[in-house]
């Protein structure tokens, strides 16, 4: 399957400051990419869908000042959580779904960033 | 509004054993039904999916799902169970409807453990 990369792995930081959390996908284009957010033992929560080219789309109840998302290229998206704090500390996991397979294609997962905020 | 439920928290099955992983999904539309399984600190990786065709669906390290209509229903199986299948797993839908934006909506997880 595509392979999907995500950096870093882990990363501390101090309230206050920001954090910028990388997704490539590796051996193919994405045009869309997906966000998610994992609090310990729970599911993942959908943050925002990020379009190549365009504004982010964000769900209901995401602070889009906060979370700023960038898809500058068909490979790269970014997350920066913005002036962090504790309870910003979670799991963030970016995803992608090959080109053409809009509906039907299974979406493949970024090792994930575990955001820890001091 | 699309919505999928996993109503077993964890899931505990002798090594050797079969094991069922119950999910049932909500959707306008036509559902398009995926599993995925996560080990501690990583990634989701793709197990199977259901699309159209076949109501039994085979993936990978031996799971099936069978999807079933009447009961929205699509349980993940798999005939024998391995240590190595405990993990915590996801079910996922997408409603295959017209608006969709093709995001994927996750339910709760369930934790299988598999015991020697």
């Amino acid at each position: 399957g595509a392979v999907v990369s995500q950096h870093p792995s882990r990363v501390i930081c101090k309230s206050g400051t920001s954090v910028k959390i990388e997704c490539r996908s590796l051996d193919f284009q994405a045009t869309t990419m997906f966000w998610y957010r994992q609090f310990p033992k729970q599911s993942l929560m959908l943050m925002a869908t990020s379009n190549e080219g365009s504004k982010a789309t964000y769900e209901q109840g995401v602070e889009k000042d906060k979370f700023l998302i960038n898809h500058a290229s068909l490979t790269l998206s970014t997350l920066t959580v913005t002036s962090a704090h504790p309870e910003d500390s979670s799991f963030y996991i970016c995803s992608a779904r090959e080109p053409g397979a809009f509906n039907t294609g299974e979406l493949f997962f970024g090792e994930g960033s575990r955001l820890t905020v001091l | 509004a699309q919505s999928v439920a996993q109503p077993e928290d964890q899931v505990n099955v002798a090594e050797g054993n079969p094991l069922t992983v119950k999910c049932t999904y909500s959707v306008s539309g036509n559902p398009y039904l995926f599993w995925y399984v996560q080990y501690p600190n990583r990634g989701l990786q793709f197990l199977l999916k259901y699309i159209t065709g076949d109501n039994l669906v085979k993936g990978s390290y031996g799971f099936e799902a069978e999807f079933n209509k009447s009961q929205t229903s699509f349980h993940l199986k798999k005939p024998s169970a391995l240590v190595s299948d405990s993990a915590l797993y996801f079910c996922a839908v997408r409603d295959g409807g017209s608006g969709n934006t093709g995001k994927l909506i996750f339910g709760q997880g369930t934790t299988l453990q598999v015991k020697p």
